[in-house]
């Protein structure tokens, strides 16, 4: 499999704190990608980015913010973590010659 | 914007066939693709429909008709262990807007 690692796999924090998740990918892609997933959801892009310093906004990219400044990593920053953002983040990266994306295990985040 | 339709949930016994339809509408469309998830797993790549047709890849062939906007995902020969979620997904500019996904039941 693509080696692609999310860190950490599971978090419990306090509403208000800040939060960074991580992605870690060994495979030199270009394009890498963080999506959470909620029952009935599916799974909702959050932030993307398509180089060192590149990044864009998703559908849901409100109270998030990402950060790339090396090609194998995408951080993930949520400001202030609110219950809302309970949910199972997914990273993911993306084989542009098969138009191929691999996840990563996700992260189980808990804002209590 | 972007939207993809496809049903909650279908059920089916071993060793049938079953279909799972997805609707989309999207700008800069340049593919349909298929995901499937098991439970407390990470969504893994089945198949990638760029142009009109039918691709096949073992058990699982998925179709796609661009004027139609329209898709599916065909598995054959279901096992037990075929049950999972299953997502379409649109790409479009650079990402990929997946659907609310359907939870196949293989039944014995």
């Amino acid at each position: 499999d693509a080696g692609i690692t999310q860190s950490p796999r599971h978090k419990v924090t306090e509403t208000g704190t800040p939060v960074t998740l991580r992605c870690h990918q060994t495979e030199n892609h270009r394009y890498m990608y963080w999506y959470r997933q909620d029952p009935g959801h599916g799974l909702r892009l959050i932030h993307y980015s398509y180089g060192v310093k590149d990044t864009d906004k998703g559908e849901v990219s409100d109270g998030y913010s990402v950060s790339r400044s090396k090609t194998e990593d995408f951080l993930l920053t949520l400001e202030s973590a609110t219950s809302s953002q309970t949910s199972v983040y997914f990273c993911a990266i993306r084989d542009t010659s098969k138009d191929r994306y691999t996840f990563g295990s996700g992260t189980r985040l808990t804002v209590v | 914007g972007q939207s993809l339709e496809q049903p909650s949930e279908v059920t089916a016994v071993e060793g049938a066939i079953v279909q799972i339809n997805c609707t989309y509408q999207t700008s800069g469309f340049y593919g349909l693709s298929w995901y499937q998830q098991h439970d407390g797993g990470a969504p893994t790549f089945l198949s990638y429909n760029a142009l009109d047709g039918l691709e096949e890849t073992g058990r699982f062939s998925s179709f796609l008709s661009r004027s139609d906007s329209y898709g599916y995902l065909l598995l054959q020969e279901l096992q037990m262990k075929d049950s999972a979620s299953y997502f379409c997904a649109v790409g479009a500019t650079n990402k990929l807007i997946f659907g609310t996904g359907t939870l196949l039941a293989v039944q014995p």
